[in-house]
């Protein structure tokens, strides 16, 4: 059973500090990562997507990929009260099937 | 809003009832999803549609009966659920149905989801 591990959280981070989101995953072939935010009662939407080892930035976030030890994070700089919400990851596993994790829940404290 | 749209945004209905969920995507997407969301469990994806077809089905109950007559508009048919089936479902869209590539064309745009309650 290919899985994706996520820490239900929540997190609490003080604003304007580093949040740090983790996942992990069962899948050693899998090649695309997925960040998506959840805010409570609405749909997921794209943050970031990686597919290489190394580090993607997009603005305050940034995506960690190692697929030798199996994880991805993602960091939101300069945190603030609107990124609060549920983080989830998702990975497109080499049989074609895309997982998501459960999600962690975020709380930035103003 | 994401260019997928599902209605009813809300929806009551009673074990013996049948009703159906619509989704449409404005995106020129291939491949269409249906996902069920309950509290405490990750997304459960239900079906997947590629170009029409059915290319999964994730051992779903035959109480839901998806359908996709075109590559725009899909539907999840629902008819005889029980109270255990309320939960947000949701509808997504992206360019190819999901693969073993690099995923940029993999990338899901979800709607704003139905919730539903079995009563």
């Amino acid at each position: 059973q290919k899985e994706v591990e996520q820490n239900s959280g929540p997190l609490s981070v003080p604003e304007g500090a580093i949040a740090s989101l983790n996942c992990t995953y069962s899948d050693r072939g899998s090649q695309s990562f997925f960040w998506y935010r959840q805010y409570s009662g609405k749909s997921p939407e794209l943050i970031m997507f990686i597919y290489s080892n190394g580090d993607k930035e997009d603005g305050r976030f940034t995506a960690q990929l190692n697929k030798a030890s199996q994880y991805v994070s993602l960091l939101i700089r300069d945190s603030q009260p609107s990124d609060s919400a549920t983080y989830l990851c998702a990975v497109n596993s080499r049989d074609d099937k895309i997982i998501f994790g459960k999600g962690t829940r975020l709380h930035i404290l103003p | 809003e994401t260019g997928v749209t599902q209605t009813p945004r809300h929806l009551v209905m009673g074990m013996t009832n049948k009703k159906s969920l619509k989704c449409e995507q404005h995106l020129g997407h291939n491949a269409m999803y249906w996902y069920k969301q309950s509290a405490k469990k990750p997304l459960e994806l239900m079906f997947v549609y590629s170009l029409e077809e059915r290319v999964e089905n994730n051992s779903v109950p035959s109480r839901f009966s998806p359908e996709c007559p075109n590559s725009s508009h899909l539907f999840l048919h629902l008819h005889t659920l029980q109270p255990e089936d309320s939960a947000l479902y949701l509808c997504a869209s992206s360019q190819d149905p999901p693969s073993g590539g690099l995923g940029a064309k993999n990338i899901q745009y979800f709607g704003a989801g139905t919730r539903l309650s079995v009563l």
